[in-house]
């Protein structure tokens, strides 16, 4: 069946860099754009972008644009996402998920989320 | 930006009830409106997409309607698994965006 597994739990210091991954499996990796989503503790879901898997191509969000990079490993198909200049306000679990079929903004399945937090 | 707002939020109902949760668009986005469901400690998973269309696998007593800036997600028969956070989206235009969400609990 469709999965997303994402990379483990990360702690680090204001002003670092993050990278989380994701790898897709149950399906053909580059037939479905791949999107990044945040959930900070107790709060809603923001949308921090999306990549095509077979291009490359991206689309962030402009509140995360000069700070977020989503790349692709096709050979281990494989999705990235970093995000850099961490705050506090960074702290949050991270998702991935997978565009549905026909549908570029709707989202399912997705990753089980990775939490990363931003501590001094 | 496109807002999304939510209600009620949050929502107390027994099992057996019919609920329905409202969330209206701060502009039209046609019928691009999604909801998910997201339970304590796990990832969301859709339930309706493009407004009206049952996701595959879902129980048939999820449904949605609206268009343009106004949408709602119908529980015809609450079920004890349904407690849980929902949350609708707009898929009409980057970025997306999502409710503040709806926490269903129980009466």
């Amino acid at each position: 069946q469709v999965q997303l597994v994402q990379s483990g739990a990360e702690v680090k210091k204001p002003g670092a860099s993050v990278m989380v991954s994701c790898r897709p499996s149950g399906y053909t990796f580059t037939a479905y754009y791949i999107h990044w989503v945040r959930q900070a503790p107790g709060q809603g879901l923001e949308w921090m972008g999306w990549l095509d898997p077979q291009s490359g191509g991206t689309n962030y969000a402009q509140n995360f644009q000069g700070r977020v990079t989503m790349t692709r490993d096709t050979s281990i198909s494989t999705v990235y996402m970093e995000l850099s200049r961490l705050t506090s306000d960074d702290t949050a679990v991270y998702f991935c998920a997978r565009a549905i079929r026909g549908a570029v903004g709707v989202f399912d399945p997705w990753g089980q989320g990775t939490l990363v937090t931003v501590s001094s | 930006d496109i807002q999304m707002t939510q209600s009620p939020s949050p929502l107390s109902a027994s099992v057996g009830d019919r609920v329905t949760i409202t969330c209206r668009a701060s502009q039209s986005v046609s019928s691009h409106l999604n909801w998910y469901q997201q339970k304590q400690g796990r990832p969301p998973k859709v339930l309706i997409y493009a407004a009206s269309s049952l996701q595959s696998g879902v129980p048939s007593r999820f449904s949605g309607s609206g268009s343009g800036t106004n949408f709602t997600l119908t529980i015809s028969s609450l079920q004890p698994e349904d407690f849980a956070t929902y949350f609708c989206q707009q898929s009409y235009r980057t970025p997306y965006t999502f409710g503040q969400g709806t926490k269903l609990d129980i009466k």
